[in-house]
């Protein structure tokens, strides 16, 4: 079955970066987007970004230009989300999502989240 | 830039049928914004509904649908159960990324 597995809670420094894996199971790594998502404390969802792990290839939300990176790793059907110069309003917990059945647009399989928090 | 809007909240009773609403500011939403919609629970991660405006995944019961509805996607609950009540969010994909509105609150009361 499909399985997204995110790193454990962190403690950023502000004005640094933060590194969040997600390891991913039970499907072809390089055939479905994975997407990133944040969710502030009390707040709504917000779509960061995403990659397509076949090609490399990334987009981001406007808000985030510049400040993340996603990345995967083939090797370890892995992927990675780096958020730089952080501040307090960064604190939220971050999840990765998989893309649905291959070639929609869709998102179906969630992480379970990875709480980052950043002190003011 | 873009912006996507949902009712805060809104409260049906248990039995009952609701329909939540998604629009864009850009203007009518189509299909080519390919409207998926999640429920969240407190503490929980989001889950997967509706994608591609119609089409469901293969937990989501056969009493919730979704549509295009005067411009707007929707989400129809019928025979709401105590259980449905959570936060509900759609996700509107303007061309390379994607937009999540703010989410309602579904009260079942």
């Amino acid at each position: 079955q499909v399985q997204l597995v995110q790193s454990a809670a962190e403690v950023g420094e502000p004005g640094a970066s933060v590194k969040v894996s997600c390891k991913t199971s039970g499907y072809t790594f390089t055939r479905y987007y994975i997407d990133w998502v944040r969710q502030a404390p009390g707040q709504g969802l917000e779509w960061m970004g995403r990659i397509n792990p076949g090609g490399g290839s990334t987009s981001y939300a406007q808000n985030f230009q510049g400040r993340v990176t996603v990345t995967s790793d083939t090797s370890t059907s892995t992927v990675f989300m780096d958020l730089s110069s952080l501040r307090s309003e960064d604190t939220a917990t971050y999840y990765c999502a998989r893309q649905g059945r291959y070639g929609t647009n869709s998102i179906e399989y969630w992480g379970q989240g990875t709480l980052v928090t950043v002190p003011s | 830039q873009a912006v996507v809007t949902q009712e805060p909240s809104l409260t049906v009773s248990p039995g009952g049928t609701v329909t939540l609403t998604c629009a864009s500011n850009t203007g009518a939403v189509t299909s080519d914004y390919y409207p998926n919609w999640f429920q969240q629970k407190p503490g929980q991660a989001p889950r997967a509904l509706i994608y591609s405006t119609t089409n469901k995944h293969s937990w989501t019961p056969a009493r919730v649908s979704g549509s295009l509805l005067g411009g707007k996607a929707a989400l129809t609950l019928s025979g709401v159960q105590p259980d449905d009540e959570a936060e509900y969010y759609c996700l509107l994909y303007y061309g390379g990324a994607w937009l999540f509105g703010g989410g309602t609150k579904l009260t079942v009361l």
